[in-house]
């Protein structure tokens, strides 16, 4: 069964701060691996798409990894802001489909502190 | 930023009326899909479509219809609202794309209609 399974389900840092979330999963065949924000009310908006031939691409002060092998991603969030505060969405896509399915992770809720 | 509005943003309602939401994009995307979301819970996609006249259902079972009569316009509609259609619910169209020699669709996300149904 193909899943995506995000922790820490939340999580509460102090402005300025870095952290680390993480994804795994058992989409087959692998494409690619998203990660979206989501602000609360809004659609999800996304910080980068990674293929398994790339082990890390940065947008800013987010940094994702990949590991294709163990399939395992995180998201480094560095010197965080309150404007961080927010759901971000492990996706990965399945290229078995002709749709382009996309499987979604339940989020991990960050809240910034000042 | 991409160009895809959804309408209302919020909406309360009564049960049994039929309402529908709006979804449009200006990206000549031919993909476009509706997702249903509750909090903290993960998007599951109820309609899709790969271009006009073309509509599918998705993963998640819905008493939801859809219809696609132009490229830019998905508009989703329930015929009698109901409380357990109480959700968030998102519109993306996607486009093409190449990364590493592997075709991807980039989804772009609407923000969504909160729907309420009293």
């Amino acid at each position: 069964k193909n899943q995506v399974e995000q922790s820490p389900q939340s999580l509460i840092i102090l402005e300025g701060k870095n952290c680390t979330l993480q994804c795994n999963y058992t989409v087959s065949p692998f494409s690619n691996l998203r990660w979206y924000k989501q602000d609360t009310g809004r659609g999800p908006v996304s910080l980068t798409i990674m293929t398994f031939s790339e082990n890390t691409k940065s947008n800013g002060r987010y940094t994702a990894t990949l590991d294709a092998d163990t399939k395992q991603s995180s998201l480094h969030i560095t010197a965080s802001q309150l404007s961080d505060s927010a759901s971000y969405i492990c996706v990965v896509f399945d290229r078995g489909s002709t749709l382009g399915r996309l499987y979604f992770g339940r989020g991990t809720q960050l809240t910034v502190w000042p | 930023e991409a160009d895809i509005y959804q309408t209302p943003r919020y909406l309360v309602i009564g049960t049994g009326k039929k309402i529908t939401l709006e979804c449009s994009q200006t990206m000549g995307h031919d993909k476009m899909y509706w997702y249903q979301q509750d909090p903290g819970m993960e998007l599951h996609l109820i309609h899709y479509s790969y271009g006009v006249n073309s509509t599918e259902k998705g993963d998640l079972s819905s008493e939801s219809t859809v219809s696609r009569i132009r490229t830019e316009h998905f508009p989703l509609t329930l015929e009698s609202a109901r409380p357990s259609h109480t959700s968030q619910y998102l519109c993306a169209s996607s486009s093409p794309g190449l990364a590493g020699g592997l075709q991807y669709n980039e989804q772009f996300f609407g923000p969504g209609t909160r729907l309420t149904v009293l």
